[in-house]
This record gives structure tokens, C-alpha cells and sequence, in this order.
């Protein structure tokens, strides 16, 4: 069974410190595994996903996510966060080998930056 | 520009009522998808569908139809049978499996 866990329900963080938000994940094959973002009454962005390669994969507005396989995580990370990052932040999974194509999302994490 | 329209943004519905939410690409993409979204449950899959004709139920289906007639289109309908349909509903499409989807910007549907 595929699962995508997002530990976190909220995150809170200074504006100009380092944010992690962190997401595990469960799946039966090897996953593709991407970072969305929502804002209020908005549907999801897309941030940047992981596909092969790289661990560590850069994606839009400075953020990065890093995969690591043997814990089966794909924490997002920014180096420095912004009041604007402030929203609501879904991992999900998708087993590359299922012919299906649904993706497994996580239950969210809201991050907020304070000023 | 390339995206996905979801309409109306709002809906009413009143008891015993079947409402139709529309969604609509041109992204090109042959697969389709509608969530349901509530506070601090994250997104819940209703429907999908990988092809024109062809769609498959997801994990909260009961309550809800869909048809796929063209590529363009998947509208889903929340009937009456569906007890507690207030939510955030999302439509999103997908082109190859490595792909992100793309989502519209939702209907958020009430009762009246």
C-alpha cells in the first residue's frame, strides 16, 4: 500500500532562519516524489519533484527537498524563509511502476513565518 | 497559457439536489482527477480517469459521478446521496507518470 506521512501539522519559524518540513513516505516499488503548495481558497502549486539522480533536487522559490532512500523521507527545505512562504505544504507519491498513475498525498503541513 | 478551469469558484446546493462542478484542460493531458479537500484531512481522491470513456473510483467515491466524453472535460457531480458534501473540491490533470499534476483553483461548495 502506498502512504505519504507528513508528521507536522504545523510549522513555525522566523523570517531569515532555515525551514524544514518533513514528509516520509511508503510505497511498494520505487517512488516519484513531489512537493506541492497551496495557498488560501487556491489550488495546489507545484514546488519540484524528484525523479532520479541528484538527492538533492532545487525546485521553485529557493526551496530544495533532499530523498533519502534507506529512510524513505523527502523533507522540504529552504535556507532562509520569507513571511510570503506562510501556507499550507503537501508531499505526495507516486509508485513509478503502478500503471495508475493516482498520486498519495500527505495530510499537510502548515507553515508559517513569523516577522 | 495552458491550465485548468474549475467553475463556478462558489456553489450552493440545497437538500435533495444533484450539483454538477466543471472542469476543464488544455493541457492535453490524458489523465484526470478529483479531490476532496477538508481541514486537516489533506486531499482525498473521488474519481479518475486515464482516458476518454474510462474513469475509476478512488478512495471516497460514494455519493459522487463523473463521465469523460472528451479529453478536455471531466465534470463531477455530487448527488444527493452524498450526506455531507460541504468542501473544497479540486480537479487536476496529468500527462506522464513522472509529471507533476496540474490543479484548477477550485469550487468550494456549500449548503444552503
Amino acid at each position: 500500500a502506498q502512504s505519504v506521512a507528513q508528521p507536522e501539522d504545523q510549522v513555525n519559524v522566523a523570517e531569515g532562519n532555515p525551514l524544514t518540513v518533513k514528509c516520509t513516505y511508503s510505497v511498494s516499488g520505487n517512488p516519484y516524489l513531489f512537493w506541492y503548495v497551496q495557498y488560501p481558497n487556491r489550488g495546489l502549486q507545484f514546488l519540484l519533484k524528484y525523479i532520479t539522480g541528484d538527492n538533492l533536487v532545487k525546485g521553485s522559490y529557493g526551496f530544495e527537498a533532499e530523498f533519502n532512500k534507506s529512510q524513505t523521507s523527502f523533507h522540504l527545505k529552504k535556507p532562509s524563509a520569507l513571511v510570503s512562504d506562510s501556507a499550507l505544504y503537501f508531499c505526495a507519491v507516486r509508485d513509478r511502476g503502478s500503471t495508475l498513475g493516482r498520486l498519495y498525498f500527505g495530510r499537510g503541513t502548515q507553515l508559517t513565518v513569523w516577522p | 497559457d495552458g491550465g485548468i478551469t474549475q467553475s463556478p469558484k462558489y456553489l450552493f446546493r440545497k437538500e435533495g439536489q444533484n450539483v454538477t462542478l466543471s472542469c476543464e484542460q488544455n493541457l492535453n493531458h490524458d489523465a484526470m482527477y478529483w479531490y476532496r479537500q477538508d481541514p486537516g484531512q489533506g486531499l482525498r481522491l473521488i474519481y479518475y480517469s486515464q482516458i476518454v470513456n474510462d474513469f475509476q473510483k478512488g478512495d471516497i467515491a460514494e455519493g459522487y459521478s463523473v463521465s469523460r466524453e472528451k479529453k478536455e472535460s471531466f465534470p463531477l457531480t455530487v448527488t444527493s446521496a452524498q450526506k455531507n458534501p460541504t468542501a473544497f473540491y479540486l480537479c487536476a490533470s496529468s500527462g506522464q507518470a513522472s509529471q507533476p499534476q496540474h490543479f484548477g483553483d477550485g469550487t468550494r461548495l456549500s449548503i444552503l
